[in-house]
Formats: C-alpha cells, sequence, structure tokens
C-alpha cells in the first residue's frame, strides 16, 4: 500500500526567504502525488499535483514541487515567502484513484 | 469558498450520546468523501459516496455510519461517543469523470468536542 512522509513536522522561514517543505513517498505503482494546504480554521486547498506528466509542477500562489522518481521525493518549494503563507502543507499519495493517503503535515511559519 | 457547506461548525456533546454531521457538496459534484483530523491521528479517511452508493471505506468504526441522499448531500453519524472521538470532521467533494483527478474540495469542518 502507498505511504507518505513528510520529513518535517514545523518549518520556520523569514518572509521572503525560500520555502522547503519535503515529501517522500513509497508506492508500489505509478503514484499521482499532491500537495493540499490547510490555513487557520479552514478546510484544506490543493496547491498542486503531479499525475505522470512533467515532472516540476507548478501550483497556487507560487509553489512548484519536483517528482524525483529516484528518490522517492516530491518536495515543495516557493523562492520567496509570505505571512499569508503560513499555514499547514500536506504531502498526499494515491495509487489507485480514490485511495489518497495523507501525510501527518507540516506546519509552516513565517516570521516578519 | 470551496462551495461545500458543513453543519453545524461546532458541537459540544456528552459521552454516550449521538451526532449528526451534514454536509452539502459543491453543485455537480457526485462523490462525497468524510475525513476525521485529530492531534494524535492526523487526517483519517473515513468513508466515500458516489451518487448515493459507498465506493471506499477507510478507517471508519463502527460506532459511526454515513449515507448519501437523493440530492447528493451527506450526513455522519456518530454514536455512543467517546473522549476519542473529539475532533474536527471533514467533509469533501469531488466531480467524478473517467480519470482520477484527485482535486478534492473540502468543506471549512465539523468541530466535535465530547466531554
Amino acid at each position: 500500500a502507498q505511504s507518505v512522509t513528510q520529513l518535517d513536522s514545523h518549518v520556520s522561514v523569514s518572509e521572503g526567504t525560500p520555502v522547503l517543505l519535503r515529501c517522500n513517498y513509497s508506492s508500489s505503482y505509478s503514484p499521482s502525488l499532491f500537495w493540499y494546504v490547510q490555513h487557520p480554521n479552514k478546510g484544506l486547498q490543493l496547491l498542486l499535483k503531479y499525475t505522470s506528466a512533467a515532472t516540476l509542477v507548478k501550483g497556487i500562489n507560487g509553489f512548484e514541487a519536483e517528482f524525483k522518481k529516484s528518490e522517492t521525493s516530491f518536495h515543495l518549494t516557493k523562492p520567496s515567502a509570505h505571512m499569508s503563507d503560513a499555514a499547514e502543507y500536506f504531502c498526499v499519495v494515491s495509487e489507485l484513484g480514490n485511495d489518497m493517503r495523507f501525510g501527518a503535515g507540516t506546519r509552516l511559519t513565517v516570521k516578519p | 469558498d470551496s462551495g461545500v457547506t458543513q453543519t453545524p461548525k461546532h458541537l459540544i456533546t456528552a459521552t454516550g450520546q449521538r451526532v449528526t454531521l451534514r454536509c452539502s457538496p459543491r453543485s455537480g459534484d457526485l462523490s462525497v468523501y468524510w475525513y476525521q483530523q485529530s492531534l494524535d491521528q492526523g487526517l483519517q479517511f473515513l468513508i466515500q459516496y458516489y451518487n448515493g452508493e459507498e465506493r471506499a471505506k477507510g478507517n471508519i468504526l463502527e460506532r459511526f455510519s454515513a449515507q448519501q441522499f437523493p440530492d447528493l448531500h451527506s450526513e455522519l453519524n456518530l454514536s455512543s461517543l467517546e473522549l476519542g472521538d473529539s475532533a474536527l470532521y471533514f467533509c469533501a467533494s469531488s466531480v467524478e469523470t473517467s480519470e482520477f483527478t484527485g482535486e478534492l474540495f473540502f468543506g471549512e469542518g465539523s468541530r466535535l468536542t465530547v466531554l
């Protein structure tokens, strides 16, 4: 069965500096991978998704992620953090569709 | 606004009681998913319905049940409540096409507190 590990439970960056949220996955098939974001007291929102097309995926709000099969990774990056990026981020893997496994989440703090 | 509506937003009840959480999916979405989010378990998939039929089942306890009605709204029933059932319960909906998109639209959740 597929699984996903988010390597950091909490990441803190200064505004204007790069963001890196790390995600490793395990899958027996060619997986679909996603990043979702949850702002305080809100539901989750899709940031971006990889479904076997281009390995570098661009999402909303300037975020992007690169699928690296050799490293089984799907790290989320952003060149310059904004205060509004402070939220919980979830990496998600799906093998066969409709069975989405969420990671434990990474809380991003952005310092002024 | 995702277009998914959940009620109530907050609910406080006692152990042993029963509650019903309601979800209205986005207009046109046939699939409804229920998730439980707690500090110790993270985000756990409970169950999925598609056009009124159960499609997939996750870590849903036997004390919990759900259904999707002809108008596509869904209800999650939690009975014989325990302290450990305190959590945020999310509903999500999605468009079903021939290709799996993985794009779920989440409501803002129903926060259940069991005292």
